[in-house]
């Protein structure tokens, strides 16, 4: 079964206007972590942001936020004011258990920021 | 700027050929993981260690595939014989194993088995 759930194969945006990219999990271990990744189109991975799933406050990154709704097991990311440099694939990714484990990954959300 | 670094960046073979990947992870980390990713399967698990010590490598085709940690400085992929079905990005990421246990990725190698 499918661990990390991302609907949203693609994203347009304009620049400066917020947008949010949507993840779903799906653990039944209590303790566990989400990461957001970015891929530009050279190819590395960026971590961005992370969440735990003890954390009591939405995790927040300079124009980055995840919006988790444990509840709903959902763990958005949001990036406020968009540039033309945020175009790129973006991941959101799951540890399951303690730290030390790996990460599984979503298919990942391709998105175009527009001028 | 503490970075993990991974050689070759690309690496063109025949069918057949050895493989082999080097990764150094970030100095400090205990973690050690290898990613493959494709157009149709994602980023997927191939093996993963800590302090050194394999502890999955369920991901990985054990026929052809081996994965090692000679020393704390580097982590190694071999694959023998390769095939064009192994053609995809290979990622190294480190992290911590511990608190938060960010992963940080290499820059990957880039894999093409004619």
């Amino acid at each position: 079964a499918q661990k990390i759930t991302q609907t949203q194969p693609g994203m347009f945006v304009q620049e400066k206007e917020a947008v949010t990219l949507d993840c779903t999990y799906d653990t039944s271990d209590p303790s566990y972590g989400l990461f957001w990744y970015k891929q530009p189109s050279s190819g590395e991975m960026i971590f961005l942001i992370y969440q735990g799933s003890y954390d009591q406050q939405n995790a927040t990154e300079g124009r980055y936020s995840l919006n988790f709704q444990k509840a709903r097991k959902s763990a958005n990311l949001v990036i406020s004011a968009s540039q033309l440099g945020d175009s790129a694939m973006y991941f959101c990714a799951m540890r399951e258990g303690p730290s030390g484990y790996a990460l599984n990954f979503g298919k990942g959300t391709s998105l175009l920021v527009t001028p | 700027d503490a970075r993990v670094t991974q050689t070759p960046r690309h690496k063109v073979t025949e069918m057949g050929q050895e493989v082999t990947m080097r990764c150094q992870p970030i100095l400090g980390h205990n973690t050690v993981f290898w990613y493959r990713q494709t157009m149709m399967q994602g980023l997927e698990l191939l093996a993963y260690f800590r302090n050194r010590a394999p502890l999955d490598d369920s991901g990985m085709p054990k026929d052809r595939f081996s994965a090692e940690m000679p020393d704390a400085t580097l982590a190694t992929l071999k694959i023998q014989p390769s095939e064009p079905r192994d053609s995809a990005v290979y990622f190294c990421a480190s992290g911590h194993g511990q608190g938060t246990d960010t992963q940080y990725f290499g820059p990957g190698t880039r894999l093409t088995v004619l």
